[in-house]
């Protein structure tokens, strides 16, 4: 079975803290690819990054950086010196190759960043 | 482009009434997703097209929910009868065939999602 999880349902950080999300999946699939989502209050879903099983590289965008370890199953998202703005719910999400694209989804995780 | 479009954005029902949400996806994308997001269940994907045909309709809930895409630019999620259980926000979204290579993939674009409120 495929599954992915967020075990933070809440974090709650002062601006210009650190913050990782945490996020396991579960797959027997060899090829697959996950993503993380943003959902501001306004509610609308923004793709933030992908990454496929094959490339196991850490990310970084600006503030945002990403942890893929396939030893572990995680896939893990850093926000360096947060800022209220970031303030929302994020989620992982699996997709499996060849399988029509659909997303598995997290639970996922409200962050809320104070000043 | 115009992005995926959902209408309405906000849906307020009585119980028993019959609702009908709307998505017309980006031109030129094959895929067509319905997802739902509840508190209590998260993000989950009810039904999905290809080229208009449903493949994979497993995650709907029950037979009072129907789904059609009677062309590659429209499609309709319909509740009938709705119940307050209902309540959720509902997304689409598409994606277009990647090429072969494992490296591609479907990026899916969502739609802003429509707000269904069952009193």
């Amino acid at each position: 079975a495929q599954k992915v999880t967020q075990a933070q349902t809440e974090i709650s950080v002062v601006e210009k803290e650190d913050v990782t999300l945490d996020c396991v999946y579960e797959t027997r699939d060899t090829t697959y690819y996950l993503f993380w989502y943003k959902q501001p209050p306004s509610g609308e879903l923004v793709f933030l990054i992908r990454r496929n099983s094959f490339d196991e590289q850490n990310e970084i965008s600006g503030r945002y950086s990403w942890n893929f370890q396939k030893s572990t199953s995680s896939f893990n998202f850093t926000i360096t010196a947060s800022q209220v703005v970031d303030s929302a719910v994020y989620f992982c999400a699996l997709m499996i190759y060849n399988q029509g694209g659909k997303l598995i989804f997290g639970q996922g995780t409200e962050l809320s960043v104070k000043p | 482009d115009a992005g995926v479009i959902q209408s309405p954005r906000h849906e307020v029902t009585e119980m028993g009434q019959e609702v009908t949400l709307r998505c017309k996806p980006i031109s030129g994308h094959d895929y067509l997703f319905w997802y739902r997001q509840t508190m209590m269940r998260g993000l989950e994907l009810l039904i999905y097209f290809n080229n208009n045909v449903p493949i994979d309709d497993s995650g709907m809930p029950e037979d009072r929910f129907s789904a059609k895409m009677p062309n590659a630019s429209f499609s309709t999620l319909k509740i009938q009868p709705s119940e307050p259980r209902d309540s959720a926000v509902y997304f689409c979204a598409s994606s277009q065939t990647p090429g072969g290579a494992p490296s591609s993939y479907n990026e899916q674009f969502f739609g802003p999602g429509t707000r269904l409120t069952v009193l």
